[in-house]
């Protein structure tokens, strides 16, 4: 069965700063990969995925991914973040072998706190 | 377009009460899923409809947890003689084909 694995429970970083969330999922023929937030009391907004075609993907605040399939990796990163960045990011993983893709399988989580 | 919607958005019971949950998924949409997110984890998944059909169910929904999809559209979660285990945030997500699923704002319930 698939699993993911967020490395990091929690980074805290400076406004304007870089950030990298990581992000590691067993190993599969093929996936669907996902970034989604979720800001406090609101339910996951997706932040980007990646579905097939170009391995590195971006969404429209400035985040980008990159998929690896020889590390099995899709690592969330900004070049300078925001106060308003501050949230949880959830990695998430769909096997669309033997019509697995009707599910996602996501990690525990990591809460980014940007500061001034 | 106005997104995948959920009621009660908080619902406090009692340990042993029954509970109700409704999901409105995106008009159009022929897919829904249900997760349960607890604090400081990722969500996970419970059940998953293809327009009324109940086509998969996680190891997570015991025998007190009923999901049901009557027409299509809406669809509702029950969980029977609730315990304080089932505390959690309970999340609806649909889509129209493929991987990409919109989610809801979730119900938290609180089991006392």
């Amino acid at each position: 069965a698939q699993s993911v694995t967020q490395l990091d429970s929690q980074v805290p970083v400076f406004e304007e700063a870089p950030v990298e969330l990581r992000c590691n999922y067993s190993s599969s023929v093929s996936v669907y990969l996902f970034w989604y937030v979720q800001y406090p009391n609101q339910g996951l907004q997706l932040l980007l995925k990646y579905l097939s075609g170009s391995t590195l993907v971006e969404s429209i605040n400035g985040f980008e991914a990159e998929f690896n399939k020889s590390q099995t990796s899709f690592h969330l990163r900004k070049p300078s973040v925001h106060i308003s960045d501050t949230a949880e990011y959830f990695c998430a993983v769909s096997d669309p072998g033997t019509g697995g893709y009707n599910k996602l399988i996501f990690g525990a989580g990591t809460r980014l706190a940007v500061h001034p | 377009d106005t997104g995948v919607s959920q009621d009660p958005r908080h619902k406090i019971t009692k340990r042993g009460q029954n509970v109700t949950f409704r999901c409105d998924p995106i008009s159009e949409h022929n897919r829904l899923y249900w997760y349960r997110q607890t604090l400081g984890q990722g969500p996970e998944f419970l059940t998953y409809f293809q327009n009324e059909a109940q086509l998969e169910k996680s190891r997570l929904l015991s025998d007190r947890f009923s999901a049901e999809r009557p027409k299509g559209s809406f669809s509702t979660l029950e969980i029977q003689r609730t315990e304080q285990g089932d505390s959690a945030m309970y999340l609806c997500a649909s889509s129209l084909e493929g991987p990409k699923q919109f989610f809801g704002p979730g119900t938290r319930l609180t089991v006392l």
